[in-house]
C-alpha cells in the first residue's frame, strides 16, 4: 500500500510497561509528525521530524516520551513507564516537505493504546 | 493559550444545503498555514484544505471552500451541496513557523436526509 501505515493497531498494556509504536510514512516523505488523540478530543501534536532530526521536542508530554527516526524512513514513539493518562489514540503522519508550504499531511490509521 | 478556537460543538445541515463551519485562530506571526481536515466515525484523517496566510485568494477545493479573513483571524469552512457522506467531525488547524501545529477541539457536523 502506498499510505501511512502504524502498527500496532491496537495495544493494551499495563500501567509501568514501556511501550513502542511505529509508523512507516509514504516514500519520499520527508516530514513526519506524531499527534495523540484522547477519546472526544482534538489533536495534539507532540512531534515532527524533518528528515532525521527533531529540532523541537517541546511538545512531548513529559520525559517519559521519546521519538526516533532513522534513515529517513520508518520513526518509533516510545513511551516508558506507561500511565493511564497516555491512554489515546496516536497518530502518524507524513508530508513530502513541511507542512507549513501547504504540503498535505497525509494520515495512518493510529494506534489504540489503552494502558489498564 | 488558545491557538485555535472551534465555537460549534455540533452542526446539523439538510442535504444539498450549505453549512458553514467556524474556525477563529490565534497567531502573531505573519506566516502561518490554515488548514482543516474531515474525521468520519471511521477515524482516519483526512485533508480538505489549505489557505496560506499570504494567499490573496480564498481557497476553494470542489466544494469545500475556505472564507479567509485575516483581519479578523478566522479561517471558516464553507461546505456546499451537502451530502450525507459528509457527516463527520471537523479540525481547523494552524501550522506557523515556530513549527508547531494546533488543532482545534473539532465540530462534528451531521447531514440530515
Amino acid at each position: 500500500g502506498a499510505g501511512v501505515s502504524q502498527s500496532p493497531s491496537n495495544k493494551v498494556t499495563e500501567k509501568g510497561k514501556d511501550v513502542e509504536l511505529r509508523c512507516d510514512p509514504i516514500s519520499g516523505h520527508t516530514a513526519l509528525y506524531w499527534y495523540r488523540q484522547s477519546l472526544g478530543q482534538g489533536l495534539e501534536f507532540l512531534i515532527y521530524f524533518q528528515g532525521n532530526s527533531a529540532p523541537d521536542k517541546s511538545g512531548l508530554p513529559s520525559d517519559r516520551f521519546s521519538a526516533e527516526r532513522t534513515g529517513g524512513s520508518v520513526s518509533t514513539l516510545t513511551i516508558q513507564r506507561t500511565q493511564q493518562e497516555d491512554s489515546a489514540v496516536y497518530l502518524c503522519a507524513s508530508s513530502y516537505t513541511m507542512s507549513m508550504q501547504g504540503d498535505t499531511q497525509y494520515f495512518g490509521p493510529g494506534t489504540r493504546l489503552t494502558v489498564l | 493559550a488558545q491557538k485555535i478556537t472551534q465555537t460549534q460543538p455540533g452542526m446539523f445541515v439538510q442535504e444539498k444545503e450549505a453549512v458553514t463551519l467556524d474556525c477563529t485562530y490565534d497567531t502573531s506571526d505573519p506566516s502561518y498555514g490554515l488548514f482543516w481536515y474531515k474525521q468520519p466515525s471511521s477515524g482516519e484523517m483526512i485533508f480538505l484544505i489549505y489557505q496560506g496566510s499570504y494567499d490573496q485568494q480564498n481557497a476553494t477545493e470542489g466544494r469545500y471552500s475556505l472564507n479567509f479573513q485575516k483581519a479578523r483571524k478566522s479561517a471558516n469552512l464553507v461546505i456546499s451541496a451537502s451530502q450525507l457522506g459528509d457527516s463527520a467531525m471537523y479540525f481547523c488547524a494552524m501550522w506557523n513557523t515556530g513549527n508547531q501545529f494546533y488543532f482545534g477541539t473539532g465540530t462534528s457536523l451531521t447531514v440530515i436526509p
